[in-house]
């Protein structure tokens, strides 16, 4: 059982938004600033779309964007394409030294 | 570039040893990064394994942490992992990846990830 709780599926419409949501607890999601996202498309190695909460590496466009309020964190894709249908994974530092992921969600682009 | 290169064994013997080792090719070993272990169970999601520092210091998932070692060769740019008494619960793709530390890279970001090998424990 993963230590973030996701959502096992989400859908939306081609230019729609949607948002991820990535439910932890005061030891990892609320005690820290080091949340970041990935997308992973099958059999491919996932990819960092997100950390420090809310900043973008380079070439991800402005499409993603990251939030977090207490111990919930949450991705949001604003127009949405083809190619945003992932697994998306959230991940956070925890007060144990580690590193705890989501269970991922699938997106589904309808 | 900095790229990163998984190899070992794809399949293993329940009760044997795994070992895997990451090639990091393209860049250096430097204080920057955390050398970081990461797997994925046939259909399902990702699970850290554990982390190494440059100075050797390393943290570990502790539901792993009994069976797992993880060590780092600085001069041949790699690192390792050792993971005993494997099970058919071990089965999984393993990733190496990159874990920024430093302030001009992405700051506790998984940013660069090997391509992952699969491991199959049966015997």
């Amino acid at each position: 059982q993963s230590a973030l709780t996701q959502p096992a599926s989400v859908s939306g419409s081609p230019g729609q938004s949607i948002t991820i949501s990535c439910t932890g607890t005061n030891t990892d999601i609320g005690a820290f600033s080091y949340v970041s996202w990935y997308h992973q498309y099958p059999g491919q190695a996932p990819k960092l779309l997100i950390y420090g909460v809310t900043k973008r590496p380079s070439g991800v466009p402005d499409r993603f964007s990251g939030s977090k309020s207490g111990n919930l964190a949450s991705l949001t894709i604003s127009g949405l394409q083809s190619e945003d249908e992932a697994t998306y994974f959230c991940k956070s530092y925890t007060t144990r030294n580690t590193w705890a992921f989501g269970g991922g969600t699938k997106l589904t682009v309808l | 570039q900095v790229q990163l290169q998984e190899s070992g064994p794809g399949h293993v013997k329940p009760s044997e040893t795994l070992s895997l080792t990451c090639v990091v090719s393209g860049g250096f070993f430097t204080n920057a990064y955390w050398w970081s272990w990461v797997r994925q169970p046939p259909g399902k999601g990702l699970e850290w394994i554990g982390e190494i520092f440059h100075s050797g210091s390393t943290n570990y998932n502790p539901s792993l942490e009994s069976r797992l070692t993880i060590s780092v060769d600085k001069s041949n740019n790699q690192f390792s992992l050792n993971l005993t008494s494997m099970t058919a619960a071990d089965t999984a793709v393993y990733y190496c990846a990159r874990l920024c530390s430093g302030t001009s890279c992405p700051h506790y970001g998984l940013d660069v990830w090997g391509q992952g090998t699969t491991v199959i424990v049966a015997s």
